[in-house]
């Protein structure tokens, strides 16, 4: 079956770690993007790529990076930077264009210890 | 700028109740609608969508109305069911964003709790 699958589900860092979260996508989607969601403020837009080898900063990107080395994958590096980086995160894809479904992974709770 | 505001949960309801949950938005130009449904421990799943005004989405009971006079798209069900306890997020594309077109700002979400 299509989908987005998200690697891993669960995870915990220690403070000052890098952390690498995983997104794949079969769906032959253009489009990628990485949100973070926290209780009580819905979901933030951290980067999106439309095509391969591009990407571009959302709204909160600050500590955080990307890759697109392959029109599938679009992992996300949670790096030392960010403050606080405690949250569930959400990797979606979509074709390219106006409107159109976001198709959203199961998501990866990160935990900092 | 473009946002969007939903009314705060948690709301909870018997089962067979009516549900309504508000969803108001600003925005320029005319945005696409979303209602996206996320159950516990899931991703977010698309629930319905309108293009334009006046336009009505629905699925799975639930109907929303693009009402462009109010900037609003209410999210209503006749008759909830226990399955129905979830989040629910509403949503408006955002258009020319960086060059993006087609992403889109959420709402808080609203947590549904459905009671037997």
């Amino acid at each position: 079956d299509g989908g987005i699958t998200q690697s891993p589900k669960y995870l915990f860092r220690k403070e000052g770690q890098n952390v690498t979260l995983s997104c794949e996508q079969n769906l032959n989607h253009d489009a990628m993007y990485w949100y973070r969601q926290d209780p009580g403020q819905g979901l933030r837009l951290i980067y999106y790529s439309q095509i391969v080898n591009d990407f571009q900063k959302g709204d909160i990107a600050e500590g955080y990076s990307v890759s697109r080395e392959k029109k599938e994958s679009f992992p996300l590096t949670v790096t030392s930077a960010q403050k606080n980086p405690t949250a569930f995160y959400l990797c979606a894809s979509k074709q390219r264009g106006l409107g159109g479904e976001l198709f959203f992974g199961e998501g990866s709770r990160l935990t900092v210890l | 700028g473009n946002s969007v505001t939903q009314m705060e949960g948690p709301v909870t309801l018997s089962e067979e109740a009516f549900l309504t949950i508000n969803c108001t938005y600003t925005a320029t130009g005319y945005p696409s609608l979303f209602w996206y449904v996320q159950y516990p421990g899931e991703g977010l799943q698309l629930l319905l969508k309108a293009t334009k005004a006046d336009d009505k989405g629905s699925n799975k009971g639930f109907e929303a109305t693009y009402r462009k006079e109010t900037t609003s798209f209410h999210l209503e069900k006749g008759s909830v069911q226990v399955s129905d306890s979830a989040v629910y997020f509403c949503a408006l594309s955002r258009r020319n964003y960086g060059g993006s077109q087609g992403n889109l700002i959420f709402g808080k979400g609203t947590k549904l709790s459905v009671k037997p």
